[in-house]
């Protein structure tokens, strides 16, 4: 079975520019929740998503945004980059319903620089 | 407020010697406690969660509500065990949002 997959791995913008990072679940999986690691903050919540709709979020400003395809595949958005948006973008996926467990899986991260 | 505290950011210990990395945490209600650990060049995995009452890898956890810790023991630390471990919180059930402690390195040494 195919792990959570996401891309693109690296990436450079510059300040002011957008960006939109995407993630493909494990077949079956769901629910995809996208969390942001930085040396200084660790990882910390941005959003969840099940069937299309954002069912969680976290502290973020607006410039962060997310969606859901039917297929289950996830997007985030940031817009007008700054600086401190630098950091690695985890999109996680579970499986929901009859044998959840709560494990989520993890990619591998999008490793955002923003200069 | 929902906090999970990881108070050393470095432990290191010789091979064979026993390990506990602390967790604490902070949430009104039952909250269902995990360990997740990356390895070198590996995605973040679960470890074990406090709800199945397992041991992996020879690592246990035990939830004390009463002192709202969840750390992780091993008796005897190998090589393989470097690794970043994070404890993890999970508020609302069948959800995705975890919240993180900031991670613990755990380092063994020959």
């Amino acid at each position: 079975k195919a792990g959570v997959t996401q891309t693109p791995r690296y990436l450079i913008k510059t300040r002011g520019q957008q960006v939109t990072l995407s993630c493909s679940p494990i077949s079956g999986h769901r629910s995809v929740s996208w969390y942001q690691q930085t040396p200084g903050q660790g990882l910390q919540f941005l959003f969840e998503y099940f069937s299309e709709t954002q069912r969680n979020k976290g502290n973020f400003p607006g410039r962060f945004s997310g969606r859901q395809f039917s297929n289950s595949r996830s997007e985030m958005n940031v817009s007008t980059l700054e600086l401190g948006d630098s950091a690695l973008y985890l999109c996680a996926s579970s499986k929901t319903g009859t044998g959840y467990t709560g494990e989520l899986f993890f990619g591998e991260g999008s490793r955002l620089t923003v200069l | 407020a929902q906090r999970v505290t990881q108070p050393e950011k470095l432990l290191s210990v010789f091979k064979g010697a026993p390990v506990e990395l602390k967790c604490n945490y902070s949430y009104s209600g039952s909250p269902e406690l995990f360990w997740y650990v990356q390895y070198s060049r590996q995605r973040l995995q679960l470890l074990l969660r406090h709800i199945s009452r397992e041991s992996i890898k020879g690592f246990t956890a035990d939830l004390n509500k009463g002192e709202t810790s969840f750390h992780l023991k091993k008796p005897f630390a190998q090589e393989e065990d470097s690794a970043m471990y994070y404890c993890a919180l999970r508020g609302s059930s069948n959800t995705g949002k975890l919240i993180f402690g900031q991670g613990t390195t755990l380092q063994v040494k020959p």
